[in-house]
């Protein structure tokens, strides 16, 4: 089945920095990566995703790239905001299930 | 947007009883339906797939006797614990699809805690 690896577990950046989290993935096959925010308590929160035939996909300060060779895709967020301090899931779906990564916990430091 | 509620947000019950969790998607249809697991601190764990008029696929571990589920219309599917015990304690979160794959957009329920006493 599919394994996603998350990098890093954990990620503190200054208000204003910006912040990069990377995934991979193991099956080939997979061909739709959503990122998801969750706040403590909460539900996951859609905030961007990306298909296999895009490379790049920018929605203001968030944009996610694909590099389908190597399988893994990473998230960017620029300009951070102390609001932006949540926990991070990438996941990758084929044709059954979407598979998480571990998650990445970022803390936006005022 | 699409929108999926949760039913109850919390319980708590004693050992040995059953809950059951309703997961609702409000302005959409969902053919398929999942259900999450999520211990403190990790990730989510797919405990098995619902499938609106068919029986559900569960993943490798997870008991089909333990956790029922059942998905009686395309707007709603539900989840029961049998038999509850302490270390079935945990945040139970159902996501839809606006489709009728994986591959399509999922959206999340805002989940509930389950506490057994």
């Amino acid at each position: 089945g599919e394994n996603v690896e998350q990098h890093p577990s954990t990620l503190s950046v200054q208000e204003g920095d910006s912040a990069v989290i990377k995934c991979t993935y193991s099956d080939s096959a997979s061909n739709y990566f959503p990122w998801y925010k969750q706040e403590l308590g909460k539900r996951p929160q859609l905030i961007i995703d990306i298909r296999s035939n895009v490379g790049e996909k920018k929605d203001q300060r968030i944009a996610v790239t694909l590099n389908k060779t190597a399988k893994h895709f990473s998230l960017h967020i620029t300009e951070t905001q102390p609001e932006d301090s949540a926990v991070y899931f990438c996941a990758a779906s084929g044709s059954y299930q979407l598979t998480f990564g571990k998650g990445t916990k970022l803390s936006v430091i005022p | 947007g699409a929108v999926v509620s949760q039913h109850p947000s919390r319980v708590i019950c004693k050992s040995g009883t059953s809950v059951k969790i309703e997961c609702r998607s409000l302005d959409f249809q969902a053919t398929t339906m999942f259900w999450y697991r999520q211990f403190p601190k990790q990730s989510l764990m797919l405990m098995a797939t619902s499938n609106e008029g068919s029986k559900a696929t569960y993943e490798q571990g997870v008991e089909k006797d333990k956790f029922l589920i059942n998905h009686a219309s395309l707007t709603l599917s539900t989840l029961t614990v049998t038999s509850a015990h302490p270390e079935d304690s945990s945040f139970y979160i159902c996501s839809a699809g606006t489709g009728g794959f994986s591959t399509d957009t999922q959206y999340f329920g805002p989940g509930t805690r389950l506490t057994v006493l």
